[in-house]
C-alpha cells in the first residue's frame, strides 16, 4: 500500500485557515487522494478527495502538487468543530484492476488542536 | 436519510465466548466495509463486501473472525472465540460505488468490544 507523512499534529486558532500538509512520495498514477478526519467518540468522516487537479467542496479545499507527491488540506475558517484527527490516504482507483479498490489504510493523521 | 447504524455500541465479553456485531448500512449502497482500531493502533481495513460477495478479505486477522451479509443488505462480524487482543473499536462502512466514479465512504458510530 502506498504510504503517506504526516505532522502528528497541528494547532490554530478559531476562524484562521488551517493548512495540514501530507507527503506520498510513492503514489502511482492510479492512486486517489482521500481525505478523512474523525471527531472525537465518532467513526471517520470524509471531507475530499482529488487525483491531479485541486478541488474544493464545501467543508475544504485540497491543493495537490504538480508531481502530485505532496498535497495539503485546507480549512479556509478553523471552528471548535473542526478539532478531530485528519488522515491523508491514498486509494486505488476502481479502474486500475484488483480486488483491493475499496480499501482505506490509514496512518496515524494529524491531530488538529483549534483553540478558542 | 438513515445514516450508517452499528449494534451494539459496546460489548463486554470474557475471553473464549462469542460475539457477533452487526452493521445496516445506507439504504442502496452495495458496498459494506469493515474496519477496526485495537488500543494504540491504527484504523485497520478488515473487509470489503459488494452486495453478498467478499470483495476483499485480505485484512480479515485470522479463521477466529466471520463476516456475512445475507441478501446484500446488513452484515455481521462474528469473533469466536474471542481473545483479549480483539478488544479494540470496529467500524463499518458503506459507499454506493462499484468499480466507478470514486464515492465516500460513510462510517457509522462503531462498536467498542472490550474482551476480559
Amino acid at each position: 500500500d502506498a504510504k503517506t507523512t504526516q505532522p502528528n499534529s497541528m494547532e490554530s486558532n478559531e476562524e484562521e485557515p488551517v493548512h495540514l500538509p501530507c507527503n506520498h512520495s510513492t503514489i502511482s498514477g492510479t492512486d486517489y487522494i482521500h481525505w478523512y478526519r474523525q471527531l472525537p467518540s465518532q467513526g471517520p468522516e470524509y471531507v475530499i478527495h482529488g487525483l491531479t487537479s485541486n478541488v474544493n467542496n464545501r467543508m475544504a479545499s485540497l491543493a495537490i502538487a504538480e508531481d502530485r507527491k505532496s498535497s495539503t488540506l485546507i480549512l479556509h475558517r478553523a471552528t471548535l468543530r473542526d478539532a478531530a484527527v485528519y488522515y491523508c490516504i491514498l486509494r486505488v482507483a476502481p479502474y486500475a484492476g484488483g480486488t483491493s479498490y475499496g480499501k482505506l489504510t490509514f496512518g496515524q493523521g494529524t491531530i488538529l488542536t483549534v483553540h478558542p | 436519510e438513515a445514516g450508517v447504524t452499528q449494534f451494539p455500541s459496546h460489548s463486554v465479553i470474557e475471553k473464549g465466548q462469542t460475539v457477533t456485531l452487526r452493521c445496516d448500512p445506507i439504504s442502496g449502497h452495495d458496498n459494506l466495509y469493515w474496519y477496526r482500531r485495537v488500543m494504540g493502533k491504527e484504523i485497520k481495513f478488515l473487509l470489503h463486501f459488494v452486495k453478498e460477495s467478499k470483495q476483499d478479505e485480505s485484512g480479515m486477522p485470522n479463521n477466529r473472525f466471520l463476516a456475512e451479509r445475507t441478501g446484500g443488505t446488513y452484515s455481521t462480524l462474528k469473533v469466536q472465540p474471542a481473545e483479549l487482543e480483539d478488544s479494540g473499536v470496529y467500524f463499518c462502512a458503506s459507499s454506493q460505488e462499484y468499480r466507478g466514479p470514486i464515492y465516500e465512504q460513510y462510517f457509522g458510530p462503531g462498536t467498542r468490544l472490550t474482551v476480559t
